[in-house]
């Protein structure tokens, strides 16, 4: 079946740069996605590309795609404390509309 | 407006119990999930329903039965609690990939946080 591999922990400075890598195995995925969830909160949508599409860029948010190495990061520029959070990559199952998830990445930031 | 709400927010029951959590969205979404967040924070999904009508139901134990009444409500009822049944359980909704061509992802509710004991 599908399966969406992340690194488990990252910590940062602010002001860094911070980047989440995402490994998935689906070839036949549309549209690749990720949530952020902040403690005791459900996951929000940050963004999404297209799997034509090699980047996006939004804000400080910028997602790199390489279908040929099934391989998705997102970078955050200029990293806060307040994007402290678990981040989650995500692919879509076009057949059933149904997201597999990877098992989340902990981003930290310190002062 | 809360577009996916879920209730309750907490839930702390015995096992052996039965209980209910009730999502609603009002986004007029198609289709209808439930997912599963163990405490190593793993989401799995376990169902999912279009138009009110089953669309996934993963390796999950009869003892989990959704009911969706229309295509705004998908609720889950889960006899017998066990304390491996503690998680948070998240429901969300989505339009329809298959109409629309286009899937801009889910939209989450908060959760409900089970603790079976």
């Amino acid at each position: 079946g599908e399966d969406v591999e992340q690194s488990l922990f990252l910590s940062v400075r602010e002001g860094d740069s911070s980047v989440i890598n995402c490994t998935y195995t689906d070839s036949s995925s549309t549209y690749l996605y990720w949530y952020k969830q902040e403690p005791g909160a459900g996951l929000q949508l940050l963004t999404y590309i297209f799997s034509n599409m090699d980047m996006k860029q939004d804000q400080r948010l910028t997602v790199l795609l390489n279908k040929k190495d099934k391989h998705l990061s997102l970078r955050i520029a200029d990293t806060q404390t307040g994007d402290s959070a678990i981040y989650f990559c995500a692919d879509l199952n076009s057949g059933y509309s149904t997201l597999t998830f990877g098992k989340g990445t902990m981003l930290l930031v310190s002062p | 407006d809360t577009a996916v709400s879920q209730t309750p927010k907490y839930l702390v029951t015995q096992m052996g119990n039965d209980k209910s959590i009730k999502c609603e969205q009002n986004l007029g979404h198609d289709t209808m999930y439930w997912y599963k967040q163990d405490s190593k924070k793993f989401l799995k999904i376990m169902f999912s329903y279009n138009n009110k009508e089953l669309i996934i139901n993963e390796t999950v134990p009869n003892r989990f039965s959704p009911k969706s009444p229309d295509k705004a409500h998908l609720n889950l009822h889960i006899n017998s609690l066990e304390l491996g049944d503690s998680a948070v359980y998240f429901c969300a909704s989505s339009p329809s990939f298959r109409y629309t061509g286009y899937f801009y992802g889910y939209t989450f509710g908060s959760g409900t946080r089970l603790t079976v004991v």
